[in-house]
């Protein structure tokens, strides 16, 4: 079955600056990628998603790119602010399977005032 | 975007009583949903997969007597918790899928005193 990794497990940034968090997968038949950002006490919101026809997808401050031979996607987050502090999990799927989303350890996100 | 609701969002009942968590998908038709078991600082554990009119899947070591799960329409599933014990308390997230995305309802925190 899929295995995804997810690294770092936390990260620390000063408002402003970047954050990028990094996911591998292990099932090369996997072709959705979607990034959640779970705030404590709620449910993950779907933020991003990546498909595999596809090497980068931005959404303002919020970018993903994938590395389809490499079989590893990342979530790129510019200009942080306070609020972007939570957990934010990848998983990976075979769209249109039935298979279950494959996730990511996640990340607790920490931006610095 | 699309909307998945659950209610309560937390709920304290004693041992040995059973609990009934509803997930809604608002403004889409889900024909699968998904519950999931969060503990604290960790991932998303996937407890079973529910098709509309059809009996639910359970993953591996989820006891399906304990766990029951309803699926009546395209827009609503339960979850209820038979005979809850203190370490069923967690939080509990339902997901529904239109298609190829996978959307998150709030959570319920379920407390067993």
């Amino acid at each position: 079955g899929e295995n995804v990794e997810q690294h770092p497990s936390t990260l620390s940034v000063q408002e402003g600056d970047s954050a990028v968090i990094k996911c591998t997968y292990s099932d090369s038949a996997s072709n959705y990628f979607p990034w959640y950002k779970q705030e404590l006490g709620k449910g993950p919101q779907l933020i991003i998603d990546i498909r595999s026809n596809v090497g980068e997808k931005k959404d303002q401050r919020i970018a993903v790119t994938l590395n389809k031979t490499a079989k590893h996607f990342s979530l790129h987050i510019t200009e942080t602010q306070p609020e972007d502090s939570a957990v934010y999990f990848c998983a990976a799927i075979i769209s249109g399977s039935a298979r279950q989303l494959t996730f990511g350890s996640g990340t607790q996100l920490t931006v610095l005032p | 975007g699309a909307v998945v609701s659950q209610h309560p969002s937390w709920v304290i009942c004693k041992s040995g009583t059973s609990v009934k968590i509803e997930c809604r998908s608002l403004d889409f038709q889900a024909t699968t949903m998904f519950w999931y078991r969060q503990f604290p600082k960790q991932s998303l554990m996937l407890m079973a997969t529910s098709n509309e009119g059809s009996k639910a899947t359970y993953e591996q070591g989820v006891e399906k007597d304990k766990f029951l799960i309803n699926h009546a329409s395209l827009t609503l599933s339960t979850l209820t918790v038979t005979s809850a014990h203190p370490e069923d308390s967690s939080f509990y997230i339902c997901s529904a899928r239109p298609l190829y995305e996978q959307y998150f309802g709030p959570g319920t925190r379920l407390t067993v005193t």
